[in-house]
């Protein structure tokens, strides 16, 4: 199984709802990724985790909180976003994250969010 | 300051023709180059991986060589089908961490 699924495929929410999203692997990696894409644009890393512990956050606003509650699963909670925050978010594992090794990452198809 | 650069942003070719797409960096120190492809609304998919000592490699219809020397990377697109419809990413690792650089893709279309 090379699948990393997210849920839920799309996403709207006003700037006062809180919401979560997730991410699952089955692949046994130990790094975990939380992409921001907007439209035309490139992938931006927000957050790293490895061996379950965040191991990078890209100077990224306190309204996202990102968890990783097992090896499997990594969240992204949400809360009084702004609808400049609209955007796909992608999730990403690879086998870890050893600076200097080539870790293959795999991407999930990723949860289109609406801030409104 | 890393970048990746891409040409073209957009190309527009036949269904059955081959195609080239450009890669130029100036990420250091080097670790790898990968060539990702997405479709509109998902995510990536890895095509290839290579390092600084791997000047081409291939995946079906997909040749990626990389010249390590001049900081250029090529994927070539051997007789197109409309499923190749999609951008191309081009993304170099950096040596020592675990962040990636990302350019800004070539948009493909393939016509029938």
């Amino acid at each position: 199984d090379t699948e990393v699924t997210q849920t839920p495929k799309h996403l709207v929410m006003g700037m006062t709802n809180k919401k979560s999203l997730k991410c699952e692997q089955h692949m046994g990696h130990r790094a975990m990724y939380w992409y921001k894409q907007k439209a035309k644009k490139p992938p931006e890393l927000m957050f790293v985790y490895s061996y379950e512990k965040l191991s990078i956050n890209e100077s990224v606003p306190s309204r996202f909180s990102p968890e990783c509650p097992n090896s499997s699963l990594l969240n992204l909670h949400l809360h009084a976003l702004q609808p400049e925050d609209s955007a796909l978010y992608l999730c990403a594992s690879s086998q870890d994250a050893t600076p200097g090794l080539v870790n293959e990452q795999y991407f999930g198809p990723g949860t289109r969010l609406t801030v409104t | 300051k890393n970048q990746v650069e891409q040409s073209p942003q957009s190309l527009i070719i036949l269904e059955g023709k081959n195609c080239t797409l450009q890669c130029n960096y100036t990420v250091s120190p080097f670790s790898n180059l990968r060539w990702y492809k997405q479709d509109t609304g998902r995510g990536p998919v890895s095509l290839t991986i290579m390092t600084f000592s791997e000047n081409t490699k291939s995946n079906g219809r997909y040749t990626a060589t990389l010249d390590a020397d001049t900081k250029q990377s090529s994927l070539h697109i051997t007789a197109s089908q409309l499923s190749d419809s999609a951008s191309y990413i081009c993304v170099v690792g950096n040596f020592g961490n675990e962040k990636l650089t990302f350019g800004t893709g070539t948009r493909l279309t393939i016509i029938p």
